[in-house]
Order: C-alpha cells, then structure tokens, then sequence
C-alpha cells in the first residue's frame, strides 16, 4: 500500500536555485494537490488538479508551478528559490466528490538559504 | 474573509477527556474534516461532518452545529499516542478545503 509518494523528503537550496518536488499515486485518485506548511499555520493550498491535463492556482501559487500529464503523477517546480519558500510541503490525493478524504504524502522539508 | 479557529495549543493528563473546539466563518459549507498529525508526519483523517450532530468513532467522536459555525472533536480515554496537533478543516462553496492552524494537544502522564 504505497498510497501518495513524494521526493525528496529533506532537501536544502540556496537562493536562485530551482527543482522538482516529485508526487505519484497508486490509488486512482482523480484529484491531487500540493500544500505547504509553515510552523504555526494552517495548510496552504498552492496548486491543484482535478484530472490529467487540468490544473488550478490555489491561494499560494507565486513562484511554483504544476503539471499532471498523467493520473498518478503531480510534480511541483520551484523556479529561482527564495527563503520565503522555506517550508514543508505535502502532497495530497482524494476522490472527486464531497467527504472524500484527502490522503497525504510523507512531506517534503525544504529549506532556502 | 474566510477564517477556522482553533486554540493553539491544550494539555491534558492521561486517561482523562478532552474537547478541541473549531469554530469557522467560510463562504458556504459543505462538510468538516478533522485530521491528526503528528510532529514531523503527515496529517490522517479522523472524522467527517457534514451535517449537525455527533459522529462516534472509537475514542473519538466529533460534533458539529451548522448554525453556529462550530465543530468539536471529543478524545476520551487519552493515551500519550494521542500527543499531536489536531487539525480542523472545512470544505467551502467553491469545495475548497480552508485548513485552521491545528490544536497541539499534549498529554501528560
């Protein structure tokens, strides 16, 4: 039962740099999304999809950016790092429809120095 | 604006009870999730509400009022597993999920 798998788990990028946060599913989840967390604060939406090929901005999209070619597969891009970008972020899955849970990944610990 | 409230942090001893109040202000409802993480772990679901009144689940149960914008999950019996930020999120019009900061519970022996 791998459920949602992102990489790396801990990943240190100096200012400018850029890289890929990788997230794949096993379970057919047509929806998947990406959050970042800062200590003391709630989950933060920075993007979503709601199936292979479509994509939307949540409420934190600036600096990052999505693609879903395929079903299982979510990866986010962070262009020219900056510190504010230092957090944790979790990829997460579910069904359409409402009440279905959300499952999350591992999480990512990212920080920009 | 929409906004969920949680106290930030709570303790209680092991054994006891203890409730973790939610309240929200969101741009229409349809449904509430409370989610257990776990430092350094990610979040797993507990429970849903979507309509008023209590839903039991083991040790758990949670609560919701629609019309007062107010949820609570009710731990009883409390092991020191249950040492984790409890997270309090609704679904909103749009079927976007507004997450609150989470509850830190800490349980002492």
């Amino acid at each position: 039962n791998a459920g949602v798998t992102q990489t790396p788990k801990f990943r240190i990028l100096k200012i400018g740099q850029s890289m890929t946060l990788q997230c794949t599913q096993d379970m057919n989840h047509n929806y998947m999304y990406w959050y970042r967390q800062d200590p003391g604060m709630g989950l933060k939406l920075i993007y979503y999809s709601v199936g292979a090929g479509i994509t939307d901005k949540g409420e934190v999209p600036n600096g990052y950016n999505v693609s879903r070619s395929t079903t299982e597969d979510f990866p986010l891009r962070l262009e020219l790092a900056a510190p504010s970008q230092t957090s944790v972020y979790f990829c997460a899955s579910s069904y359409s429809g409402e009440g279905n849970t959300i499952y999350f990944g591992e999480g990512s610990w990212l920080t920009v120095v | 604006g929409q906004n969920i409230d949680q106290p930030t942090e709570m303790t209680a001893t092991e054994g006891a009870i203890v409730q973790i109040n939610c309240t929200y202000q969101t741009s229409g409802f349809n449904g509430l999730f409370w989610y257990q993480q776990h430092a350094g772990e990610a979040p797993t679901f507990l429970s849903y509400n979507v309509l008023d009144g209590l839903e039991e689940k083991g040790r758990f149960s949670s609560f919701l009022s629609r019309s007062k914008g107010y949820s609570y999950l009710l731990l009883k019996e409390l092991q020191m597993k249950d040492s984790a930020s409890y997270l309090c999120a609704v679904r909103d019009s749009n079927y976007q999920l507004i997450w609150g900061a989470g509850t830190k519970l800490i349980i002492k022996p």
